[in-house]
């Protein structure tokens, strides 16, 4: 049972537009979410995070919004670059109780097109 | 300051020996995580340690895995008598406190022949 679900599993966008990463959720514990972007043959960085306090964040050209009714989050990448190109994984847990452990979804695969 | 490093990248064992994964966590950081890779899959958690404890093991099977992250020396990640199903990248990532964002390794690549 997936508790985070990335339902695309890949993208395909021109160099310049914007992107647009989705991401659902089944668990109403969880009230922290992340990102991360995966290149090949190497580990997940960590790219941006939202608390559930919030519905919005931005860090330069990713933006990432939080609807907690629909339990669905998304990351927005304008303008796309080519060197964005990579696998996004979106991951939520919780924050009380120990439950710091993210549970990570299947990932979306983005590529940006010159 | 060093990432988290992760040794060997690949490792190729035939069914039936053991694989030992390394993984040294960034300066600093006293917690570990363990994560499996399946192909077309998302990562797994698998264990948690701190220094010298299992916090939660709760993604770990039951039977031929094992890890630890002693006082000295990196945390490891014992699988015994491999199986094919057991091929996988495993990815270490390490955080300052157990609340942190975790900043992962590069990953150890395993195949079973």
């Amino acid at each position: 049972d997936q508790q985070v679900k990335q339902n695309s599993p890949s993208l395909s966008v021109q160099e310049g537009r914007i992107s647009i990463l989705n991401c659902d959720y089944t668990n109403s514990m969880f009230d922290y979410f992340l990102w991360y972007k995966k290149y090949p043959a190497e580990g997940p960085t960590f790219l941006i995070s939202i608390s559930s306090i919030k519905d919005k964040n931005e860090d330069g050209r990713f933006t990432v919004f939080l609807n907690k009714s629909a339990k669905h989050l998304s990351l927005h990448i304008v303008p796309s670059q080519p060197g964005d190109s990579a696998v996004y994984f979106c991951a939520a847990r919780g924050s009380s109780g120990g439950s710091y452990i993210p549970t990570f979804g299947r990932g979306t695969s983005l590529i940006v097109h010159p | 300051n060093a990432g988290v490093m992760q040794n060997p990248r690949h490792l190729v064992r035939r069914r039936g020996q053991e694989a030992r994964l390394r993984c040294s966590p960034m300066k600093g950081h006293s917690h570990v995580y363990w994560y499996r890779q399946l192909p077309e899959e998302g990562l797994k958690f698998m264990v948690y340690l701190q220094k010298e404890n299992i916090i939660d093991e709760s993604g770990m099977p039951k039977e031929r895995f094992s890890a630890e992250f002693p006082k000295e020396g990196p945390s490891i990640l014992r699988i015994q008598q491999v199986v094919r199903g057991d091929s996988a990248a495993y990815f270490c990532a390490s955080s300052p406190t157990g609340q942190d964002e975790q900043y992962f390794g590069p990953g150890t690549r395993l195949t079973v022949t």
